[in-house]
This record gives C-alpha cells, sequence and structure tokens, in this order.
C-alpha cells in the first residue's frame, strides 16, 4: 500500500494569510493526487485532481503542485468560508488511500 | 448526476451492512469508477473499494474478505455488502462517482449515511 502522511495536522491562520498543506508519499505514484475539502456534516469536496489541475468551480486561490513523493495543496488567501478540514488521497494504485486530514481554523 | 444512499442505520454486531447507492441524471454504465468510502466518526477517511460497470472490482485488502461491491445496470445503483461487522465499521459510509480520465479523482459523492454497530 502507498502510505500518505499529511502535514501539519491542524494549522491556524489568518484571513488573507497563504497556506500550505503537505502530502508525502511512501513511494512515487505518477502526480495521481487528489485534494478535497470537507466540513463538518458533509461529504468531500474535490478541489484539486492529478496533482494540479483545479476542478470545475472551485477558486483560484487554491492551488495544486508537486512531483514524485512531495506534493502541495496552497491556499493564497485565506478565507472565512476554507475553514475546513483538508485531504490528500492517491489513486496511482489499490489501496487508493487518504491521508490523515489537515484542519485548518481561522484565527 | 446526484448519488443517494440508502440508510440502514443500525447493525448487529456480527451482521451484515447493506447499503445501496441510487444514481440519478446520469448512467451507472458511464466510463466512470463507482466507489465506497467510510468515515469513522471523527476520523479521517477510509477508501472501501469501487467498481466498474463490467463488474471489474477492487477492493481495500484490509476489508477484502467481508466487503462485496455490485453494480446493477437495470436499477441504475451499486451497492456494498460488508459481513460479520464489528464495532470498528461504525462509521459514515459514502458512496462516490470516480472520473477516470488524465488521473482518477471522486468528482462526485452522495451525502453520506450513518451506521451504527449495535445489539
Amino acid at each position: 500500500d502507498i502510505q500518505m502522511t499529511q502535514f501539519p495536522s491542524s494549522l491556524s491562520a489568518s484571513v488573507g494569510d497563504r497556506v500550505t498543506i503537505t502530502c508525502r508519499a511512501s513511494q512515487t505514484m505518477n502526480n495521481y493526487l487528489n485534494w478535497y475539502q470537507q466540513k463538518p456534516g458533509k461529504a468531500p469536496k474535490l478541489l484539486i485532481y492529478g496533482t494540479a489541475t483545479l476542478q470545475s468551480g472551485v477558486p483560484s486561490r487554491f492551488s495544486g503542485s508537486g512531483s514524485g513523493t512531495d506534493f502541495t495543496l496552497t491556499i493564497s488567501s485565506l478565507q472565512l468560508e476554507d475553514c475546513a478540514t483538508y485531504y490528500c488521497q492517491q489513486t496511482y494504485s489499490v489501496p487508493r488511500t487518504f491521508g490523515q486530514g489537515t484542519r485548518v481554523e481561522i484565527k | 448526476v446526484q448519488l443517494q444512499e440508502s440508510a440502514p442505520g443500525l447493525v448487529r454486531p456480527s451482521g451484515t451492512l447493506s447499503l445501496t447507492c441510487a444514481v440519478s441524471g446520469g448512467s451507472v454504465r458511464s466510463s466512470s469508477w463507482w466507489g465506497w468510502v467510510r468515515q469513522p466518526p471523527g476520523k479521517g477517511l477510509e477508501w472501501i473499494g469501487e467498481i466498474y460497470h463490467t463488474g471489474t472490482t477492487n477492493y481495500n485488502p484490509s476489508l477484502k474478505s467481508r466487503v462485496t461491491i455490485s453494480v446493477d445496470k437495470s436499477k441504475n445503483e451499486f451497492s456494498l455488502i460488508l459481513t460479520s461487522v464489528t464495532a470498528a465499521d461504525a462509521a459514515v459510509y459514502f458512496c462516490a462517482r470516480q472520473a477516470s480520465t488524465t488521473s482518477y479523482y471522486f468528482d462526485l459523492w452522495g451525502q453520506g449515511t450513518l451506521v451504527s454497530v449495535s445489539s
């Protein structure tokens, strides 16, 4: 199995701050890396797929990058509505594992 | 396209969990995989498995001996069966569509259904 290590596990930032979340895979995975946002009581929402492709309708302040085993999700200017938990997921191989999640709070 | 999970609610320990995901506004015969993900209360996401409309399946090895995912094209739905349930299987279960273009990703999710395990 490919293990996904996500960090930090939580962070607190101010509105307007630049926020970066990192996901590290236990082996290379050909950029089959996705990012989801989940708010309490809701299903996850796809933000980024294939490492860097923004899902339709997702604000452009979200971006993804990376290669090999290290990937990042960046929120260029944090907004109140971005308060959520963020998960990375690899879909290069089965099982299609998720990271442990990063909780983003607003100061 | 919308996905709607059935709601079994409570399952007895050692019993069988059975969920169905109805696909509306689209077809299970599309070029997508259909999957199940679960989330224990207060915890992260766990991938359970996936199925293509041809019947090809992939399962999480940690659950493989207890899981069956099937598709019913006539009803436009897919299903999850999990046997020998324990308290560790209590979770919100999501069904999802896994698009397969240049990559694989869950682009559409059901709202989730809470499954409790208790005698």
